[in-house]
């Protein structure tokens, strides 16, 4: 059973130019979730993502946005880069949509905005 | 907005012995999960254990244990048998159980080994 990948691993952009960034889910998972976890913090929840439709989001602005798609890979789109977005970017899949699921995390994207 | 408060930012522990990791939260609700995740310089967050707040019987898993304490909105993670593989960030995690609202970190704390 393949786990949940995240590409690329680390990523060096500038402000004010956009980003993509990959998850590729467990397999079988319809349900995933983005995170923000800037350095010395933990994560924070991003939105998530249910059968291709956004499920839930949290204290983001609307240049953080995603995708999610028939085969449950997912994307998270960042515009208008700001120094503050450096972080390192987790994604989460799960069985299902309910807590009682574990969500599988992948190793992050590490962004650095200069 | 819940909150997630983990106040010891590090802890060090002798290789075979017992640790407890310290955890409380704010909430308004009756219902809802708590976990301890580890993130090991891999950076991959994996799931320690988890308790559902409506059992009043302790999470165990082998050697981690929780302690928690529902009226006084604690919960604490406990590793026994201290192995140098337990070194890591250290997360409680806190979920409403609601549409809107997910998984809630605590700031985490970075545990030792001493060997």
């Amino acid at each position: 059973e393949t786990g949940v990948t995240q590409s690329p691993t680390h990523l060096i952009k500038t402000r004010g130019q956009q980003v993509t960034l990959r998850c590729s889910s467990q397999s079988g998972h319809n349900t995933v979730s983005w995170y923000q976890q800037a350095l010395g913090q933990g994560p924070q929840f991003i939105f998530q993502y249910y059968r291709e439709e956004e499920n839930g989001r949290g204290n983001f602005p609307p240049r953080f946005s995603g995708l999610q798609f028939p085969n449950y890979s997912s994307e998270l789109n960042v515009n208008a880069l700001e120094l503050d977005d450096s972080a390192l970017y987790l994604c989460a899949s799960s069985l299902e949509l309910a807590s009682s699921y574990e969500q599988y995390f992948g190793p992050g994207t590490r962004l650095t905005v200069t | 907005a819940q909150t997630v408060t983990q106040s010891q930012p590090e802890m060090s522990v002798q290789e075979a012995e017992t640790v407890t990791l310290s955890c409380t939260y704010d909430t308004s609700e009756s219902d809802y999960y708590l976990f301890w995740y580890k993130q090991p310089p891999s950076r991959q967050m994996i799931l320690v254990i988890r308790q559902e707040a409506y059992k009043q019987q302790n999470a165990t898993e082998n050697r981690f244990s929780v302690n928690f304490q529902k009226a006084a909105k604690s919960f604490s993670l406990k590793i026994s048998d201290s192995q140098l593989g337990d070194a890591a960030m250290y997360f409680c995690a806190y979920d409403p159980l609601t549409y809107d609202e997910k998984l809630t970190f605590g700031t985490g704390t970075r545990l030792t080994i001493i060997p």
